[in-house]
């Protein structure tokens, strides 16, 4: 049962455009949301969080935005840059249920130089 | 202040074996969680350890099973190998605090033959 859903394997982006990364979720209880980037032979490595008391959390050139009615977030990254090439993992969780977290099955991203 | 630590990072088993993954967690990190990454499932939550207790499993058979000690350091188990075991097993710690990001090691990559 998939409660994490990124429906985009893949997503090829231009340096210095926008890429957004989509992520959808089915259970209503989460309450804390985080996304990562993986590099390939490397662990995941924490990007940027928000809880769902806010609707846009900032980080640099990284922006997360939630939208609780529709259970959907997203991660914008202004400016892309091709380090920023990688697979990108969304995760979800209840904060009271001890760091047990929901992945999606994460979208790979391709910035162009 | 150094990271999560996994051992071994690769190996090589047979059907029917059995196997032991190491993983030692940030300094002062009590909670130790694992995943397990398989091509385009992404990571798949196994269980959860804090203070020596599993408080949480994940949708796996009785072949997995994991421990943790008083250091913190956790190991787990598979057994009985599957050709569809093979991944990379991620090892991730945190502190106690409902909130806050999981810290990732580089993961065990496990080849079952």
């Amino acid at each position: 049962d998939q409660q994490v859903k990124q429906n985009s394997p893949s997503l090829s982006v231009q340096e210095g455009r926008i890429s957004i990364l989509n992520c959808d979720y089915t259970n209503s209880m989460f309450d804390y949301f985080l996304w990562y980037k993986k590099y390939p032979a490397e662990g995941p490595t924490f990007l940027i969080s928000i809880s769902s008391i806010k609707d846009k959390n900032e980080d640099g050139r990284f922006t997360v935005f939630l939208n609780k009615s529709a259970k959907h977030l997203s991660l914008h990254i202004v400016p892309s840059q091709p380090g920023d090439s990688a697979v990108y993992f969304c995760a979800a969780s209840r904060g009271n249920n001890f760091n047990k977290f929901y992945f999606g099955s994460g979208t790979k991203l391709n910035v162009k130089p | 202040k150094a990271g999560v630590t996994q051992t071994p990072r690769y190996l090589i088993k047979t059907r029917g074996q059995q196997v032991t993954l190491s993983c030692s967690p940030i300094s002062g990190h009590r909670s130790v969680s694992w995943y397990q990454q398989t091509p385009g499932q992404g990571l798949q939550f196994l269980f959860e350890y804090f203070s020596e207790t599993q408080r949480n499993k994940g949708n796996f058979p009785g072949r997995f099973s994991g421990r943790q000690f008083s250091n913190s350091r956790s190991e787990m188990n598979v057994s009985t190998l599957e050709l569809g075991d093979s991944a990379l097993y991620l090892c991730a710690s945190k502190t106690y605090q409902p909130t806050g990001e999981l810290f990732f090691g580089e993961g065990s990559r496990l080849t079952v033959l």
